[in-house]
């Protein structure tokens, strides 16, 4: 079964730092851009970060400098590390598989979501 | 940055009526790489279709998509009670990629 598992949600103040980690299983890891989503409460989705096969990563604006996605295939994990973390980044951040093998269909698996709450 | 414009905010119809869902996108989506995706209440959001027209794995064939270049729709053709929730449009050609605000189908 293709699946992907979040973990690494937490409460944390301002300023601070997390790190997301997000665990692939039943497909060929090393061969997909993943990406993470983010969703505030009650609100619509927002993309946060993309790393492709290769490893290079894609950022919006809202996250450049701040958030650094990662991969690392031998693990079939990926990771988001958050820096300065502000009340706006509050959201059920999922993580997602997105192209592979050349070719793009959307994001086609989804993570169940990890809670991220900044507090002031 | 694409900005997505989803019409209208909210659809207010009956199991059994037709919904027509509208995006559209502030500049030509590169390649038509416009997904649909479907989200109800605590859950992931599901992909519907891709590629603007293509269906993903294991959706019915009363979910369409259709369009090109900067107007997209998606339409349903007759709605059974698990289809009411949220559906967001989502462009993946251009980065950074973006998704629309979102329309509920809602129960009339």
């Amino acid at each position: 079964e293709v699946q992907l598992v979040e973990s690494g949600g937490a409460l944390v103040q301002t300023g601070g730092s997390l790190r997301l980690s997000c665990a692939a299983s039943g497909f060929t890891f090393s061969s997909y851009d993943m990406h993470w989503v983010r969703q505030a409460t009650g609100k619509g989705l927002e993309w946060v970060s993309a790393i492709s096969a290769a490893g290079e990563p894609h950022y919006p604006g809202s996250v450049k400098g701040r958030f650094t996605v990662s991969r690392e295939d031998a693990k079939n994990s990926f990771y988001l590390q958050m820096t300065g973390l502000r009340v706006g980044d509050t959201a059920v951040y999922y993580c997602a598989r997105g192209a592979g093998y050349g070719v793009s269909r959307g994001l086609d698996v989804w993570g169940q979501g990890t809670a991220v709450t900044v507090s002031s | 940055e694409i900005v997505l414009t989803q019409t209208p905010g909210t659809l207010s119809l009956s199991p059994g009526e037709r919904a027509t869902l509208s995006c559209r996108a502030s500049q030509s989506v590169s390649s038509n790489y416009l997904a649909w995706y479907q989200q109800k209440g605590g859950q992931a959001p599901r992909l519907l279709i891709y590629t603007a027209s293509n269906r993903a794995t294991g959706i019915p064939d009363r979910f369409t998509g259709r369009g090109s270049g900067t107007d997209f729709t998606l339409t349903i053709s007759r709605l059974e009670p698990e289809d009411f929730a949220v559906y967001y449009c989502h462009q993946y050609g251009n980065s950074p990629w973006t998704f629309g605000q979102g329309t509920k189908v809602e129960m009339k």
